[in-house]
């Protein structure tokens, strides 16, 4: 079936250093890709997102490329705080027939930043 | 906005039990959804609606039923708790069928013993 791969599972940083996550995704007709921060206790919220009509897109600190020829988007955070500490998701939408969708998640990636 | 709602906020069930995990949104949105997360596993869509009286099941919908009676209201149901059920629980709502941002509840801890 449908799947989104995420690498790595876990990331630690120094302070300043630059953090990037991997994702592939199986269904070449998927087209929304979402990355989600989860903050200790709380649930998911989306930090940037970015569709197929676009190969980059960047929100100050956080960047989303995509490469669908190869079906690959990555995360990238420059400058990384310690409150970028986090567990970080990504995600790919399948859409159906009829207008249904499903977002289907990645395993996650802990990112850790030491001061 | 009180945003996406979820009740309870923890729960401990035994083998065989039955019960409802609440989730309300005041956000009009049409599409809502449930998912579960797992350690390294993500999270992963149980079902969802994408309004009043429409359902779908997700990656993995068995031991769980849903119902929409109403726009605010998306209700998960356990119907004979098994200790593999031992996970958290999001709800989740967006706007139109699902293709945008999604927006998430707070989650339940449920523990099935």
């Amino acid at each position: 079936g449908e799947n989104v791969e995420q690498h790595p599972s876990t990331l630690s940083v120094q302070e300043g250093d630059s953090a990037v996550i991997k994702c592939t995704y199986s269904d070449s007709a998927s087209n929304y890709f979402p990355w989600y921060k989860q903050e200790l206790g709380k649930g998911p919220q989306l930090i940037i997102d970015i569709r197929s009509n676009v190969g980059e897109k960047k929100d100050q600190r956080i960047a989303v490329t995509l490469n669908k020829t190869a079906k690959h988007f990555s995360l990238h955070i420059t400058e990384t705080q310690p409150e970028d500490s986090a567990v970080y998701f990504c995600a790919a939408l399948l859409g159906f027939s009829g207008g249904y969708n499903k977002l289907i998640f990645g395993a996650g990636t802990r990112l850790a930043v030491h001061p | 906005n009180a945003g996406v709602t979820q009740t309870p906020k923890f729960q401990v069930l035994k083998t065989g039990q039955s019960m409802t995990l609440q989730c309300a949104q005041d956000m009009n949105h049409e599409y809502m959804s449930w998912y579960r997360q797992d350690p390294g596993m993500g999270l992963r869509l149980i079902h969802y609606s994408v309004g009043a009286g429409i359902t779908d099941q997700g990656e993995v919908p068995n031991g769980y039923n849903v119902s929409r009676s109403t726009t605010e209201d998306f209700p998960l149901r356990l119907l004979s708790a098994a200790p593999s059920q031992t996970s958290v629980y999001f709800c989740a709502s967006s706007y139109g069928r699902g293709q945008g941002e999604q927006f998430f509840g707070p989650g339940t801890r449920l523990t099935v013993l």
